[in-house]
């Protein structure tokens, strides 16, 4: 079955980077693109990133030159990094799968940014 | 970017009514609207898209309807699992966006 797992460091120092990785099992990562979308605590949801099926990559502009999203194919890995942290990146991140709707989500990691 | 704009933002309703949700988008989508569920600790989960498509699984009580800028999620009978948030998201252009949500509460 579909599936994504989040993992990554639950605190983060300010103006340090962020990494996080996205595993999916159930589906490849040449035929589905998977995204990134963040939560602040108990609020609306955000559009980050995406990596396509076929390796590009599109980002929301919120978040300028600070985030970058790539894969590994062979062990079904999805990455994002973002640098220059801040309090405000304090939330949920959610990796998941669209066939032109977020139809699989991870189950999220949460990520304290705080010294 | 396109702004999505949710109503009511919270509300409650008693076992087997009707509800509604209505989201507003800031320009024409097309039809490029999901509505999905949250409950609290979990992630989101999709339950209509293209704006009236029920996705596999989700229990034909939930529909969707709309056009242009305007669009709704009923509930036609409302049950005690049904209690959340619920979020629509405009995938017509990118960046991508949701509405801020509409908690929905039993009574």
């Amino acid at each position: 079955q579909v599936q994504l797992k989040e993992s990554g460091p639950g605190l983060v120092q300010p103006s340090q980077t962020l990494s996080l990785t996205c595993t999916v099992s159930g589906f490849s990562l040449t035929s589905y693109s998977v995204h990134w979308v963040r939560q602040h605590s108990g609020k609306s949801l955000e559009w980050m990133g995406r990596m396509w099926s076929d390796g590009d990559t599109s980002y929301n502009s919120a978040f300028t030159s600070r985030l970058s999203i790539s894969r590994d194919t062979s062990k079904s890995q999805v990455f994002l990094k973002m640098n220059s942290l801040q309090t405000e990146d304090t939330g949920t991140y959610y990796c998941a799968r669209n066939s032109g709707y977020f139809d699989y989500w991870g189950q999220g990691v949460m990520v304290t940014v705080s010294s | 970017d396109i702004q999505m704009t949710q109503s009511p933002a919270s509300l409650s309703a008693s076992l087997g009514e009707t509800v509604t949700i209505q989201c507003r988008a800031s320009e024409d989508i097309y039809s490029g609207l999901a509505w999905y569920q949250q409950k609290p600790g979990k992630s989101p989960q999709l339950l209509i898209y293209g704006a009236s498509s029920l996705q596999d699984g989700v229990p034909s009580r939930f529909s969707g309807s709309g056009s242009g800028t305007q669009y709704s999620l009923k509930i036609s009978s409302m049950q005690t699992e049904d209690e959340g948030v619920y979020f629509c998201q405009q995938g017509l252009k990118y960046p991508y966006t949701f509405g801020a949500g509409t908690k929905l509460e039993l009574k």
